[in-house]
């Protein structure tokens, strides 16, 4: 089975600019999760789905961030506009009732 | 509130050496579950074992094996006999059961990174 794809693997932008990122989690998990990773905050939820519904976006840092979950095999998170401190490597992840959560290989976003 | 504390900013070992990497959480809730996850130099999050807040049976797979104890609040990672492939970023996540059954958020520790010299 393939694991949770995540697109692209490197995104680099100027600030400003709007970054889409895509996530295809494992077929037959039926909750996702958006982690961002940074040296300084270390690994944090931005938010999670269960069933395609947002159940906690409590660390979605501001407006500029938004996801979306259409239907059970694909995910987006876009920031817009983009600002330097963004840069990251964004982890989504996926998970049945088992509780164990597995990840993509991450996005590294980085912001000029 | 949940809160995960890995106080081994990073350990060095040699080859063949025994190593334990310690993990102490928080969490008011009496049913949780804790994991390990490894990020070797690739960047990838592996995941490594899953334990639940009633099972404090300890568990062996291979050279890895775990330490749960919860009057301590602690579920300590040790690994038998290291090698240099065992070289990465050990974190330690904490998880309360979730709305209506389902999976909850994973509470991360700030992460071991483990080198292992040959």
């Amino acid at each position: 089975d393939a694991g949770v794809i995540q697109s692209p693997r490197h995104e680099v932008t100027e600030m400003g600019q709007e970054v889409t990122l895509r996530c295809k989690p494992i077929s037959g998990h039926n909750s996702l999760f958006w982690y961002r990773q940074t040296m300084m905050r270390g690994l944090e939820l931005l938010i999670y789905f269960n069933n395609n519904v947002p159940i906690d976006d409590s660390g979605m840092p501001e407006d500029r961030f938004s996801a979306k979950m259409p239907n059970a095999s694909f995910s987006t998170l876009k920031i817009q506009p983009s600002e330097p401190r963004d840069s990251a490597v964004y982890f989504c992840a996926s998970s049945s009732d088992s509780y164990e959560q597995y990840f993509g290989p991450g996005t590294r976003l980085t912001v000029t | 509130a949940q809160k995960v504390t890995q106080a081994q900013t990073e350990i060095s070992v040699v080859e063949k050496e025994d190593v334990t990497l310690d993990c102490v959480y928080e969490t008011r809730d009496t049913t949780y579950y804790l994991f390990w996850y490894k990020q070797p130099p690739s960047g990838e999050l592996v995941f490594l074992i899953r334990r639940n807040s009633f099972d404090e049976q300890n568990e062996i797979s291979g050279r890895y094996s775990w330490n749960f104890q919860k009057s301590t609040s602690s579920f300590n990672f040790t690994i038998t006999a290291s090698q240099v492939v065992d070289s990465a970023v050990y974190f330690c996540a904490l998880s309360e059961a979730g709305y209506g059954g389902a999976t909850n958020k994973l509470i991360f520790g700030t992460g071991t990174l483990l080198a292992v010299q040959p």
